[in-house]
């Protein structure tokens, strides 16, 4: 079955502890992306990656990074939690801009 | 820069009317539209998008949009809301020359359906 994936479904930590939120797309699209969303603000890019090695920042990238070393991995990394990072992230796929991204089924990440 | 307004954050339908969610855009080039359905606790799936073509798109579970330029807008509808259908909607845009970046959502609007 095509579809995203991201690991864990929930997750809550301390602040400062180094986590990591896996996302792995089975499609082989070139496309990936990372967003969060929180209420009254919709869904916001974090980070997105055209290909393998080829990442750029998205509109809210401050605190988290990404690698994508493989074509269908796409981890998102944070550092140094803080509390404003609670949120629910949603790693997404695309084969080409017109055909809409593929989204995982999201990771709820408290930080307490 | 691009953006999405979605009017309403909170519309309201007895099963069987006519359900309209609205959305505009600002987009400095021809865009690419899309509207995505998220049911609680899952996440995101697509209804329907324009790309290229026919202005008028037929989604799944009965829903359409239509393109219109001149409005900047891309409207979804459905002649008779389902108690399936309560859910949060969104309305997105990307730019075509910027392939494979930036979605750009609306804030959503939650559907509730009443019998």
């Amino acid at each position: 079955e095509a579809q995203v994936t991201q690991n864990p479904r929930y997750l809550i930590t301390v602040t400062g502890k180094k986590l990591t939120v896996t996302c792995s797309q089975n499609m082989n699209h070139e496309y990936m992306s990372w967003y969060r969303q929180d209420p009254g603000l919709g869904l916001r890019q974090i980070y997105y990656s055209m290909n393998v090695e080829v990442t750029d920042k998205g509109d809210v990238p401050e605190g988290y990074k990404v690698s994508r070393k493989e074509k269908r991995n796409f981890p998102l990394i944070l550092e140094s939690p803080s509390p404003n990072q609670t949120s629910l992230y949603f790693c997404a796929s695309s084969l080409v801009a017109g055909s809409g991204y593929t989204f995982g089924s999201g990771t709820r990440l408290t930080v307490v | 820069a691009q953006s999405v307004t979605q009017l309403g954050s909170h519309v309201s339908v007895s099963e069987g009317a006519l359900v309209l969610l609205r959305c505009n855009y600002s987009s400095s080039v021809p865009p690419y539209l899309f509207w995505y359905v998220q049911y609680p606790n899952q996440g995101l799936q697509l209804l329907l998008k324009y790309t290229t073509g026919a202005t008028l798109v037929k989604g799944i579970n009965g829903f359409e949009a239509e393109f219109k330029k001149s409005e900047t807008s891309f409207h979804l509808t459905k002649p008779s809301a389902h108690m399936s259908d309560a859910a949060e909607y969104f309305c997105a845009v990307s730019d075509p020359n910027q392939a494979g970046t930036a979605l750009i959502f609306g804030k959503g609007t939650t559907l509730s359906v009443s019998s």
